[in-house]
Formats: C-alpha cells, structure tokens, sequence
C-alpha cells in the first residue's frame, strides 16, 4: 500500500518552460489536493478534485492547471514556469466527506532559475 | 474565510522539558476539526494530534497533548519531556466538518531541541 506517490522528488526548470507534477494514490480517495510550501507562509492550496472529472480552485491557483481523469491521478501542471513558483509542492488525499484524515505524499521540491 | 494563526515562528526547548506552541483560528462554524502536523527535515508531513470541536476533553497522544479553548478559538500543543527527535516544524491546521475539502494551514513555528 504505498499512499500518496509523487514525483519527481527534486526538479530544476528553467522560466519559460512546462512540466507536469504526478500525483498518485492507491486508496481509492475521493478527494485530493495540491499545496505549495513557501518559508513563513505555511501550506497554501492551489487547486483540489472532489471526485473524478471536478476540480476547483484553492487560494493560490494562478499559474496551474489540473485535471482529474481518474480517481488515482490528479496532475499539476505549470504551463510557462516562473521564479515565484520555486516551491515545495504537496500532494494530499483524503477519503472523502465528512473524513477528515490526508495523507500526504513526500513532496516535490521544485526549482525554477 | 477560515484563518489560522501561529504567533512563534520559531521556539526552543532544552531535551526532557516542556514547550507550549500556540495556534489561534477564525471561524464562524461550530463543527470542524484542529490539527497539529510535525514535519521533520525529510520534509513528510506527520499527523501529530487532532482534535473534534464538539468534544470538550482536551486529545492527548503519549507527550503531545493540546489544550483547545473553543470559545477563545485557541488551540496550542504542549509537548512534555522533549526528544531530539521532536525537532521540526509544527503547523495548526483547521478543517470545517460537513463536506470541506480545504485544509486551512498556518505559517508553521520552527521548534529546536538543545541536548
């Protein structure tokens, strides 16, 4: 049962250029999350999925995008990387209303020169 | 908004003592939840303790426990006989209870164990 899987661990981009975030569970939850870490700032969500097929945006959605096509993926995507997005990001999941519990994956911590 | 508030960005405590980190929130629902999240260098995100806003026992997890002031919208976590390994970040997190999807995270206090 390996929970919440992301990858890559570690990412360098250069401004200007896109790459895509995995995030993979294997608990068949219903909701999942991505948040973004910053120094003093906490854990600040982006964008989450109540269910396959919906997605909303959280606090800080600017610059991503993502979709949930499965019920065990829910990808982020950075269409043109930016310095303000070097960050560590979180993939969470949770089983649902009314459930309280995430399990977080072990983050991406990604760097953007 | 939910909000939640971490007033020590940074504390200390000597090895075998106790420390008090302290979270205030803003909410105006009655039903929801309280978390306190360590996280270590490695960078994992560890559920410490939680606590239901409709019970008023205070949650206790070996030498974590918390002390929740509902009516002061308060909720600090006292950490008792310290261990180096308790060295990390904490943050207080809130979750409303009836179908939000959000967990609302604070900005994190930094704690150090000296030996």
């Amino acid at each position: 049962n390996a929970g919440v899987t992301q990858t890559p661990k570690f990412q360098v981009l250069k401004t200007g250029q896109s790459m895509t975030l995995q995030c993979a569970q294997d608990m068949n939850h219903e909701y999942m999350s991505w948040y973004r870490q910053d120094p003093g700032m906490g854990l600040r969500l982006i964008h989450y999925s109540v269910g396959a097929g919906i997605t909303d945006q959280g606090e800080v959605p600017n610059g991503y995008n993502v979709s949930r096509s499965t019920t065990e993926d829910f990808p982020l995507r950075l269409l043109s990387a930016a310095p303000s997005q070097t960050s560590v990001y979180f993939c969470a999941s949770s089983r649902g209303s009314y459930t309280v519990f995430y399990t977080f994956g072990s983050g991406t911590r990604l760097t953007v020169v | 908004a939910q909000t939640v508030t971490q007033s020590q960005p940074e504390m200390s405590v000597q090895e075998a003592e106790t420390v008090t980190l302290s979270c205030t929130y803003d909410t105006s629902e009655s039903d929801y939840y309280l978390f306190w999240y360590k996280q270590p260098p490695s960078r994992q995100m560890i559920l410490v303790i939680r606590q239901e806003a409709y019970k008023q026992q205070n949650a206790t997890e070996n030498r974590f426990s918390v002390n929740f002031q509902k009516a002061a919208k308060s909720f600090s976590l006292k950490i008792s006989d310290s261990q180096l390994g308790d060295a990390a970040m904490y943050f207080c997190a809130y979750i409303s209870q009836g179908g939000s999807e959000k967990l609302v995270f604070g900005k994190g206090t930094k704690l150090t164990v000296n030996p």
